[in-house]
């Protein structure tokens, strides 16, 4: 079953720091995200990303985000200063769309950001 | 207003039962999806089941199904002959409109029902 990894699982950072989370597609989809899942919350959409630029960006993705696919396989999320707020589960999911079918979103496992 | 309202914050149910977790939506859209997930405690979101606004069955996988109520705009998880692997949180998802871009495939979460399953 192909799937969705992401990297760290998790990372600990000082507030102020820059974070990088990694993730690897599936390797014939074509649609990439990152949401976020604040601990005891519901999971937000962030971004979406395709053909090598954001399609789509929530009122979350501020300036201290950016995303990139720098080799065509890593799926990165950056956030340049991290703050206490940042503290989340982040999943990274990719998307075959299949304009006949279910067009299921497959999340990774996630990267749990811990800023102190 | 919320878009996916998912009331029950905790249920319990016993071990070979069966359980229904409750989803309600609101949109405007006539072309929509819905979807539940299930995140065990280790907190990766497994894929269960997808529901098509136009689609004239309920749709079953397994061991789970769907209750799919249009006019009450319900979408209500049905697990039979519960397992104690199946002690998680569960997500109710909606996507709203056609696909008219890959930005606009956003999933709007429900706040989850955390499910244990007692021996």
């Amino acid at each position: 079953e192909p799937e969705v990894t992401q990297t760290p699982s998790h990372q600990v950072t000082q507030m102020g720091q820059e974070v990088i989370l990694r993730c690897v597609p599936i390797s014939n989809h074509l649609y990439f995200y990152w949401y976020r899942q604040i601990l005891g919350q519901k999971v937000e959409f962030l971004v979406s990303f395709y053909n090598n630029e954001i399609s789509e960006k929530s009122e979350i993705f501020d300036d201290q985000f950016s995303v990139e696919r720098p080799d065509g396989s890593n799926f990165t999320l950056k956030i340049r200063s991290t703050k206490l707020e940042d503290s989340a589960m982040y999943f990274c999911a990719s998307l075959l769309l299949d304009r006949d079918g279910a067009n299921v979103l497959t999340f990774g496992a996630g990267s749990r950001l811990t800023v102190l | 207003a919320q878009k996916i309202t998912q009331t029950q914050p905790g249920m319990f149910v016993q071990e070979k039962e069966a359980v229904t977790l409750d989803c309600t939506y609101d949109t405007s859209d006539p072309s929509y999806g819905l979807f539940w997930y299930k995140q065990p405690s280790s907190g990766e979101m497994i894929f269960l089941i997808y529901q098509g606004s136009y689609d004239q069955q309920n749709a079953t996988e397994g061991r789970y199904s769907l209750n799919f109520q249009k006019a009450r705009k319900s979408a209500n998880l049905v697990i039979s002959a519960s397992q104690l692997g199946d002690s998680a949180m569960y997500f109710c998802a909606m996507r709203e409109g056609w696909y008219s871009g890959a930005g606009s495939y956003q999933l709007t979460f429900g706040k989850g029902t955390k499910l244990s399953v007692i021996p």
